[in-house]
């Protein structure tokens, strides 16, 4: 079966500190894609990155990065220096590869973030 | 390019009512997806379709939800009676199958419709 654990379930943080969201993933397949999601306080799920399984790369785009470890199946993404609009509930997702798999991306339970002045 | 459009943003009835949920997906996207997400939780697929066929619904309670994606472009989710239970954000999403398998397509989501079930 396939899970996605994000244990941190709220994390504050003072505007300008770093803060990372972790992301915990099982799958069985060889072949599978991550992806981390944007949820504002207006609902609608943003996109912010996929990241296949052959990949180990970390990316980096402007303040966010992330790094992958297939080694500790983890997808962990990090804020560097943190703003009040970085407010929201970020969602890590995972969708496997495998004859059976449709596509269906299978969430995480989410971590709120709460960027304070 | 507009994105995933969906109707209505909030609706509020009583149980064992009727309702009725609409998305338009990405224009050219092939793929659309339901999905359930009750507060606090992440969202869970309902239905999946590619072009006007089922895909996936094995997650949709078919005694009561029904969707259809008529001509392969706009879908539309109903729940008929609801339960309490059933009040969530119904989020509709799309993928443009750009990849030989479904799951390396990047989903992109719509607004969502909040549904209060009293």
């Amino acid at each position: 079966a396939q899970k996605v654990t994000q244990a941190q379930t709220e994390i504050s943080v003072v505007e300008k500190e770093d803060v990372t969201l972790d992301c915990v993933y099982e799958t069985r397949d060889t072949t599978y894609y991550l992806f981390w999601y944007k949820q504002p306080p207006s609902g609608e799920l943003v996109f912010l990155i996929r990241r296949n399984s052959f990949d180990e790369q970390n990316e980096i785009s402007g303040r966010y990065s992330w790094n992958f470890q297939k080694s500790t199946s983890s997808f962990n993404f990090t804020i560097t220096a943190s703003q009040v609009v970085d407010s929201a509930v970020y969602f890590c997702a995972l969708s496997g590869h495998g004859s059976s798999n449709t596509g269906k991306l299978i969430f995480g339970q989410g971590t709120t973030l709460q960027v304070k002045p | 390019e507009a994105g995933v459009a969906q109707s209505p943003r909030y609706k509020i009835i009583e149980k064992r009512q009727s309702v009725a949920f609409w998305c338009n997906p990405i224009s050219g996207h092939a793929t659309l997806y339901w999905y359930q997400q009750i507060l606090g939780q992440g969202p869970k697929l309902l239905i999946q379709f590619q072009n006007n066929g089922v895909v996936d619904d094995s997650q949709l309670p078919k005694d009561r939800f029904s969707a259809e994606r008529l001509k392969g472009v706009d879908s539309t989710l109903k729940i008929q009676p609801a339960k309490l239970e059933d009040s969530a954000v119904y989020l509709c999403a799309s993928s443009p199958r750009l990849g030989r398998v479904l799951s390396t397509d990047t989903q992109y989501f719509g607004p969502g419709t909040r549904l209060t079930v009293l």
